[in-house]
């Protein structure tokens, strides 16, 4: 079973800087990647997959990178919406697809 | 609009059964790989189970085989769990979602709202 660690747990910005939250892979997963925001009370919502490609809708200060065993998911211009906790998910090596233990992100 | 939505949830003793249900649509429910993903309360992420397109095949998670059987019908554009032997860390948002190919290995494009299932004596 591939591992997925995110870091850190909990990441504190201000309003308009940057944020970056990482994730590794026990196992390198090519770039089978994808990254999810998940809001109180809701469903999670899928931000990027591949790695680095944004799903429909999403805006384009989310952005993704990495291949093999780390990655990062990049925000470049925080805003109070996105307080949320972001899971990680490889889809390389399955089943199991894993997630990570997540990242919450909190405004300032 | 692409939509999945479940039901079937509730509250159940341990050891007993239940059975969830996920509609789709707006999509080519028939080609597509299907999975259940659970969130216990407070808690991350867990892949559950998926099934094919075609639903010759399906996969669990180690937690739940033997326990969970995962269906569908294509006819009725449904996906079910079947739930038996509940346990109390069983106790979970189920979340019914969609993927990208016919088999699983693609993200998780679309997610249903989530059904509550409670396993408590």
């Amino acid at each position: 079973e591939i591992v997925m660690t995110q870091s850190p747990a909990t990441l504190s910005v201000s309003p308009g800087e940057r944020a970056t939250l990482s994730c590794r892979a026990s196992q390198t997963i090519s770039r089978n990647l994808a990254w999810y925001q998940q809001k109180p009370g809701q469903a999670p919502r899928l931000l990027i997959d591949d790695a680095s490609t944004r799903a429909t809708g999403i805006p384009d200060r989310f952005s993704g990178s990495g291949s093999g065993t780390d990655f990062t998911l990049t925000i470049s211009s925080l805003q109070s919406e996105d307080s949320a906790i972001y899971y990680c998910q490889q889809y390389n090596s399955w089943p199991p697809i894993t997630f990570g233990g997540g990242t919450k992100v909190e405004i300032k | 609009e692409v939509q999945l939505l479940e039901s079937g949830g509730g509250f159940v003793q341990p050891g007993g059964s239940l059975r969830l249900s996920c509609t789709g649509s707006g999509f080519s429910f028939s080609s597509l790989a299907m999975s259940w993903v659970r969130q216990a309360p407070g808690k991350g992420l867990e892949w559950v189970s998926a099934v094919s397109a075609s639903g010759a095949t399906t996969y669990y998670a180690e937690s739940v085989r033997g326990r969970f059987t995962i269906s569908r019908d294509n006819s009725q554009i449904t996906l079910y769990l079947q739930m038996n032997s509940l346990r109390g860390d069983d106790t979970a948002v189920y979340y019914c979602v969609k993927g990208g190919g016919s088999f699983p290995g693609h993200a998780f494009d679309i997610w249903g709202q989530g059904s509550m299932v409670t396993v408590s004596s």
